[in-house]
């Protein structure tokens, strides 16, 4: 079975710093998605940035970057020139397809605070 | 961006009684939505797949019995969680699936007292 794993429970950043989120997940697919998703205090589940695993390139959103390893089964997110407003929980994902039916699992989270 | 609404937003109901949670996709169509319950600082749990026009399908340890739920159509489906008990108070977050990705909608805070 597919898990996720976050073994960051809580991470702090200095306002206008660069942090980094970790991710792993555990798969025998070759072919899948990794989104990294925000959950500020509103609770309103935001997507941040989507991999697709047959895609080489790291994903960019912005002032969102991955560091995408596929043998490695890694998927860390790096956020550059941190703001207040990027406090929040962070879940990391992954969905085996694009495939309806296909259900996303979830890792555990990461709480980051920003320090201003 | 697609856009899911989910009603009520928080809902207070005595324990024994029923309610009822919807949610909605209002500018796209969606064959599937996902239901998924969330504990303070934990992580979504999937509860249930909903398809339109078919019974949903529950994950391990849900209680298909108590948690309802109906997929009418294809911008909507509901989630009735019949009989509660304080230990159902939860939030409860949907989603709705698009040909792109998940759409997830904002939540209901679900307190029985």
């Amino acid at each position: 079975a597919q898990t996720v794993t976050q073994s960051q429970p809580e991470m702090s950043v200095q306002e206008a710093e660069t942090v980094t989120l970790s991710c792993t997940y555990d798969t025998s697919e070759s072919d899948y998605y990794l989104f990294w998703y925000k959950q500020p205090p509103s609770r309103q589940m935001i997507l941040v940035i989507r991999q697709e695993a047959y895609k080489q390139q790291n994903a960019t959103e912005n002032r969102f970057s991955v560091n995408f390893q596929k043998a490695a089964k890694s998927f860390s997110l790096k956020i550059s020139d941190s703001q207040l407003g990027d406090a929040a929980m962070y879940f990391c994902a992954y969905r085996r397809s694009k495939t309806s039916y296909d259900k996303v699992i979830f890792g555990p989270g990461t709480s980051l605070s920003v320090i201003p | 961006g697609a856009v899911v609404s989910q009603h009520p937003s928080w809902v207070i109901c005595k324990s024994g009684t029923s309610v009822k949670i919807e949610c909605r996709s209002l500018d796209f169509q969606a064959t599937t939505m996902f239901w998924y319950r969330q504990f303070p600082k934990q992580s979504l749990m999937l509860m249930a797949t909903s398809n339109e026009g078919s019974k949903a399908t529950y994950e391990q340890g849900v209680e298909k019995d108590k948690f309802l739920i109906n997929h009418a159509s294809l911008t909507l489906s509901t989630l009735t969680v019949t009989s509660a008990h304080p230990e159902d108070s939860s939030f409860y977050i949907c989603s709705a699936d698009s040909i792109i990705e998940q759409y997830f909608g904002p939540g209901t805070r679900l307190t029985v007292t």
